[in-house]
């Protein structure tokens, strides 16, 4: 049973445009939301993270936002630069309010590639 | 300030045999998490520990065990190795396990 979902296995978009990257999750007791960056044979870099308090999160040029009640997270990345392109995950975890368990679930992510 | 190390980055061992992985924290970080990424299943958490225990342990066979030294360091051992233990195992860092989890390169695991 996939708990974190990222539906689009691959994604291409222009340089200098708005890359929207997808995930949806199941489990309701999931409190706090990240998106890691992973190029090959490296480990994933944390990007951004959201806690389910809020409904948005900026740095820079990368915004998470969440929609809890459609169990829904979107990362937008603007403006797309070729440095972007990699795998992004989603990953959740049901530990941020001290409650529940710690680890974190990965959807199995989405590659981005940004063409100049 | 030094990132997540992990030792060795690459491994080839044969069926039957034992492997330990091991892994540094950022430091000022307790809490250590391990995960096993496979092309099919994507990254999948094996276990996390914090102040020298075991908090939370995923869906794997008891071949799979780690364990936390007072300073933090963790390794990660699995014995009597298969052929589907081949995979890239990563270790995540930190400082309470409530935040983000910061990643190292990995250990790069061949079972021949």
């Amino acid at each position: 049973d996939q708990q974190v979902k990222q539906n689009s296995p691959s994604l291409s978009v222009q340089e200098g445009r708005i890359s929207i990257l997808n995930c949806d999750y199941t489990n309701s007791m999931f409190d706090y939301f990240l998106w890691y960056k992973k190029y090959p044979a490296e480990g994933p870099t944390f990007l951004i993270s959201i806690s389910s308090i809020k409904d948005k999160n900026e740095d820079g040029r990368f915004t998470v936002f969440l929609n809890k009640s459609a169990k829904h997270l979107s990362l937008h990345i603007v403006p797309s630069q070729p440095g972007d392109s990699a795998v992004y995950f989603c990953a959740a975890s049901a530990g941020y309010s001290g409650a529940g368990s710690y680890q974190l679930t990965f959807g199995k992510g989405t590659k981005l590639s940004v063409i100049p | 300030k030094a990132g997540v190390t992990q030792t060795p980055r690459y491994l080839i061992k044969t069926r039957g045999q034992q492997v330990t992985l091991s892994c540094s924290p950022i430091s000022g970080h307790r809490s250590v998490s391990w995960y096993q990424q496979t092309p099919g299943q994507g990254l999948q958490f094996l276990f996390e520990y914090f102040s020298e225990t075991q908090r939370n342990k995923g869906n794997f066979p008891g071949r799979f065990s780690g364990r936390q030294f007072s300073n933090s360091r963790s390794e990660m051992n699995v014995s009597t190795l298969e052929l589907g233990d081949s995979a890239l195992y990563l270790c995540a860092s930190s400082r309470d396990a409530s935040g983000e989890q910061y990643f190292g390169p990995g250990t790069r695991l061949t079972v021949t």
